[in-house]
């Protein structure tokens, strides 16, 4: 089974609208984290947003949000007033355990394209 | 420029020929991760280490592929007898372990191509 779900592949969005990637996962362990990367046409993968399976507000940082759902195991990110320099795929990820040196799974990702 | 890099950033090799890349991370990250990105793909988990020791292996690392990390600063991946399955985009990532997120920081990845 799909540890990481990004049911979307393509998705154009008119410039200054908000925007909001899905992301479910799948795990039986209790700690675990999430994360949302962005990946341009360079190739870079660019950490944008972490949620921690025990945090209880959902994560923010700058345009970037995380509407995290822990009894839907959902983890969307939500980028608000989007610009054309958003237009990239967008990976969602998840870390399982207490063991924060633990391997990322990614999923298959997002193709996000802004229009002006 | 104090970020993850990597050399080659693009490597198109023969079947059968042998490929090294280069991995250098953030200063001060102790944790190195390697991927491999098929197009269309997420990337996947290959292998990481902390310092120089090597801690965790995918089963996609097969025996034709190596990484080392002989002084705990830059890593090497190598891949013996290569074949066109191998042909992938190969990222290097970088974390510091004290931060509750532990994000990992990617590099600009190596593109092999393997004719």
């Amino acid at each position: 089974a799909q540890k990481i779900t990004q049911t979307q592949p393509g998705m154009f969005v008119q410039e200054k609208e908000a925007v909001t990637l899905d992301c479910t996962y799948d795990t039986s362990d209790p700690s675990y984290g999430l994360f949302w990367y962005k990946q341009p046409s360079s190739g870079e993968m660019i950490f944008l947003i972490y949620q921690g399976s025990y945090d209880q507000q959902n994560a923010t940082e700058g345009r970037y949000s995380l509407n995290f759902q822990k009894a839907r195991k959902s983890a969307n990110l939500v980028i608000s007033a989007s610009q054309l320099g958003d237009s990239a795929m967008y990976f969602c990820a998840m870390r399982e355990g207490w063991n924060r040196d633990d391997k990322i799974i990614f999923g298959k990702g997002t193709r996000l394209h802004i229009l002006p | 420029d104090t970020g993850v890099s990597q050399d080659p950033r693009h490597k198109i090799t023969k079947r059968g020929q042998n490929v090294t890349f280069r991995c250098d991370p953030i200063s001060e990250h102790n944790r190195l991760y390697w991927y491999r990105q098929t197009l269309g793909q997420g990337p996947e988990f290959l292998t990481y280490f902390q310092n120089e020791a090597q801690l965790e292996k995918s089963r996609l690392l097969s025996d034709r592929f190596s990484a080392e990390r002989p002084k705990g600063s830059f890593s090497t991946l190598e891949i013996q007898r290569t074949e066109q399955g191998d042909s992938a985009m190969y990222l290097c990532a970088s974390s510091l372990a004290d931060r509750e997120a532990n994000e990992q920081f990617f590099g600009p990845g190596t593109r092999l191509t393997v004719l």
